[in-house]
Order: structure tokens, then sequence, then C-alpha cells
């Protein structure tokens, strides 16, 4: 049970490159989302989903689109990147009970745009 | 909207001695309450949460947590702290329906030896 992964782990962008950060869990859990993370901001919801083929916006959505086909996957597309967007980068997924749900988070894509 | 205050950046702590964090939230509405730990390079793992009944919440590794309502906090303890409690550690707020989480700024702890 490998449980969230994220690939790549970090990652050199030039301003206006596009990239995919991409995200797996094997929990079959129905809720998938991504947040950033900024010093002294703690972290930020970008995008989320409550199960496949169901994404809607979070906090900071601009500069990000998403998609969810499967189940399993839930990838975060940059389509410009800009420096602002230079961050850490999780991925999670809970049940979606409503209830509480503990959130299982990846390991991270830390991203540098240059 | 919610919001979460975590009202320390930094908290340096001798090795053995007794650590707090401190957590405030507004919300409008019935919240649900977390603190997650970040361990250096790593992603985010549950410690403790708040769902109802007693306000005394304990956690994994000794760490407990109380909910106040009247003063809206959920501030986390631990009466002795090790080298490896050195991480930061975030404070989060969940509608009770629905999974979004709002975060707090987080807080680093030093554990020093």
């Amino acid at each position: 049970n490998a449980g969230v992964t994220q690939t790549p782990k970090f990652q050199v962008l030039k301003t206006g490159q596009s990239m995919t950060l991409q995200c797996a869990q094997d929990m079959n859990h129905e809720y998938m989302s991504w947040y950033r993370q900024d010093p002294g901001m703690g972290l930020r919801l970008i995008h989320y989903s409550v199960g496949a083929g169901i994404t809607d916006q979070g906090e900071v959505p601009n500069g990000y689109n998403v998609s969810r086909s499967t189940t399993e996957d839930f990838p975060l597309r940059l389509l410009s990147a800009a420096p602002s967007q230079t961050s850490v980068y999780f991925c999670a997924s809970s049940n979606n009970r409503g209830l509480g749900e503990t959130q299982y988070f990846g390991p991270g894509t830390r991203l540098l745009v240059l | 909207a919610q919001s979460v205050t975590q009202l320390d950046s930094q908290v340096p702590v001798f090795e053995e001695a007794p650590v707090e964090l401190r957590c405030n939230y507004s919300s409008s509405v019935s919240v649900y309450l977390f603190w997650y730990v970040q361990y250096p390079n790593q992603g985010l793992q549950l410690l403790l949460k708040y769902l109802s009944g007693s306000t005394l919440v304990k956690g994994i590794n000794g760490f407990e947590a109380e909910f106040n309502k009247s003063q809206t906090s959920f501030h986390l303890r631990k009466p002795s702290v090790h080298i490896s409690d050195t991480a930061e550690y975030f404070c989060a707020v969940g509608k009770a329906a629905g999974n979004k989480l709002t975060f707090g700024g987080g807080t680093r702890v030093l554990v020093k030896p």
C-alpha cells in the first residue's frame, strides 16, 4: 500500500513553460486535493475533486488546471508557469463521508520557476 | 469563511521541557479541528483531531489538544518534548460538511538538547 505518491520530487521550469504534476493514491479515496505551501502562509487549497469526473476550485486556482478521469489519479497542470508559482505542492486524499475525514498527504513536489 | 491563526511562527524549546502551540480559529458554522505535523522534507501527517465529544483530545507521540469553543481555540500541548519532535505543526479547520481544510500559517518547533 503506497498511499499517496507524487512525481516529480523536484522540478525547475522557465517562465512560460508548462508541466504536469502527478498524483496517485491506492486507497480508493473519493476525495483528492492539491495544496501549495508557501513560507508563513500554511497550505492553501488550489483545486479539489470529490470523485472521478468532478472537480472544483479552491482558494487559489488561477494558473492551474486539474482533471479526474479515474479514482486513483489527480494531475495538476501549470499551463504557463510564472515565478509566483514557485512553491511546494502537496496532493492529499481522503474518504468523502464528510465526517472530519483524515487527509493523507503525499511527499510533495518542490517547484522552482525562473 | 473560515480562518486560522497560529500565534507563534517559531517556538524554540529545550529537550524534556513542555511545549504549547497556540491556534485560534474563526468560523460561522460548526467545524472540525485538526493538528498536522510536517517533519523535514516530508508530507503532512495527522497528529490528532476534534470532531465532537470530550474537549480534550489525545493524539500520537504524546501530544494532546484542548478545544475551547468560547475562546475559539485549539491549543496543542506536549508535557515533555524530544529532539525528534523538531518539525512544523499546522492547525487546520474543516466544515462539518465536506472535506476542505483551511490551514494556519504553521509553527516551527525546534527542540534543543
